[in-house]
Parts: C-alpha cells; sequence; structure tokens
C-alpha cells in the first residue's frame, strides 16, 4: 500500500522567511496531494491541493510543487507569518479514495 | 454552509465500555471517511462509506472497532470493549464526487479510555 513520508519533523523560521516541507509517495499510482493545516486543538483545515497532471500550484504565499517521477512533493510558504505557525500535514490518494498521510512538520514562526 | 459535525466533541468513558461516535458529513457528500489522530501523532485512516458502494473497512485496527452509514449521510463508529490504547481524536471527513475528491474534516471527538 501506499506509504508517505514527510521531512523535516520540525521547522523553525523567521518571520518573512520562506519555509519548504517535503513529502515522499510510493504509489505510482497516486494522483491526488493535498496539504492540510493544523493548529492546537483545532480540525485539520485544506490550504492547497494538486493533482498529477499539474506540476505547480500556487496560491498567494502557498505553492505545492510535485514531480512525478521522484515521487515526491513539496509545500512552499513565503514571507512567513506567526500565525503559519502550526502542524502540517501531507497526504496522497489515488482520488477519491482514502488519505495517507505523513507525519507532519510542526512549524514554528518567531516574530 | 454548514460544515461536517460530530458528536460528542469529548467522551470519557470505563475500559470496557462501549461507545458510539456520531459524524454528520456536508449536505450532498457521498463519501464519509473515518480517521484517527492520536496525541501528537498523524491522521490513521479507518473505514470510508462511498454512496451505496461496500465501505473499505482496511483500516479498522481490530473486530471491537465498526461503523455504519445510514441512508447515506449519518454514520456512526461503536468501539466495543473499550482499551486504554484506543484513546485518541476520532476525526470524520467527508468529499463530494465534484473536484479532486477534497476531504473536508470535522471537529473530532475526544475519547479518553480510563
Amino acid at each position: 500500500g501506499e506509504n508517505v513520508e514527510q521531512h523535516p519533523s520540525t521547522l523553525s523560521v523567521q518571520e518573512g522567511d520562506s519555509a519548504v516541507i517535503k513529502c515522499t509517495y510510493s504509489d505510482s499510482a497516486s494522483n491526488y496531494f493535498p496539504w492540510y493545516k493544523q493548529e492546537l486543538g483545532k480540525r485539520p483545515q485544506l490550504i492547497i491541493d494538486i493533482r498529477s497532471n499539474v506540476g505547480e500550484k500556487k496560491d498567494q504565499r502557498i505553492a505545492v510543487t510535485l514531480n512525478k517521477t521522484a515521487k515526491h512533493f513539496s509545500l512552499h510558504i513565503t514571507e512567513t507569518q506567526p500565525e503559519d505557525s502550526a502542524v502540517y500535514f501531507c497526504a496522497a490518494s489515488t482520488g477519491f479514495q482514502k488519505l495517507v498521510f505523513g507525519t507532519g512538520t510542526r512549524l514554528l514562526v518567531s516574530p | 454552509g454548514a460544515g461536517v459535525s460530530q458528536s460528542p466533541s469529548n467522551k470519557v468513558t470505563e475500559k470496557g465500555k462501549d461507545v458510539e461516535l456520531r459524524c454528520d458529513p456536508i449536505s450532498g457528500h457521498t463519501a464519509l471517511y473515518w480517521y484517527r489522530q492520536s496525541l501528537g501523532q498523524g491522521l490513521e485512516f479507518l473505514i470510508y462509506f462511498q454512496g451505496n458502494s461496500a465501505p473499505d473497512k482496511s483500516g479498522l485496527p481490530s473486530d471491537r472497532f465498526s461503523a455504519e452509514r445510514t441512508g447515506g449521510s449519518v454514520s456512526t463508529l461503536t468501539i466495543q470493549r473499550t482499551q486504554q490504547e484506543d484513546s485518541a481524536v476520532y476525526l470524520c471527513a467527508s468529499s463530494s464526487r465534484q473536484g479532486a475528491g477534497e476531504q473536508y474534516f470535522g471537529p473530532g471527538t475526544r475519547l479518553t479510555v480510563t
């Protein structure tokens, strides 16, 4: 079955810096890759996603890139702000199926 | 519109008791998923319902866990003879057949087994 690995487990940046979180997946059939942000005690919130027919997608300060050949995808956050501090999870699926999640990255943005 | 709702928000039970957790998906969403999140951990898939198809139960950790979805809407996750290792946040998500199958999560039920 699908296995998703996520790095780093923790990431500390200064406000205004960029942050990059990387994930790899094992199942070449996976074609849908969402990213979720989870604040302490809250539900996971979908922040951006990408399908395998697209190499890059951007939404304001957030972007996701996908390399199907290498089976890895990354989340890029530019101009980080303290409110970006949270745990971020990547996931993979074949679409309309269960999500297999990475182990999460705790991002801390210091003012 | 209304998002995914779950009840109760918190449940404390004694070891050996049965518990029922409820999920109300977003109206019109045909797919419903249950995940479990242990303290400080990632999300673990439990079970998935899609329309009238047979559910994907491949993530259920033991036969003490079961779930049903009545009328294609509300779902109930039942844990029988609870154990301390069942303590976790149980999250429900739903998705429609539109788009790429984006899943939207409910607030979760925090289960504590004493």
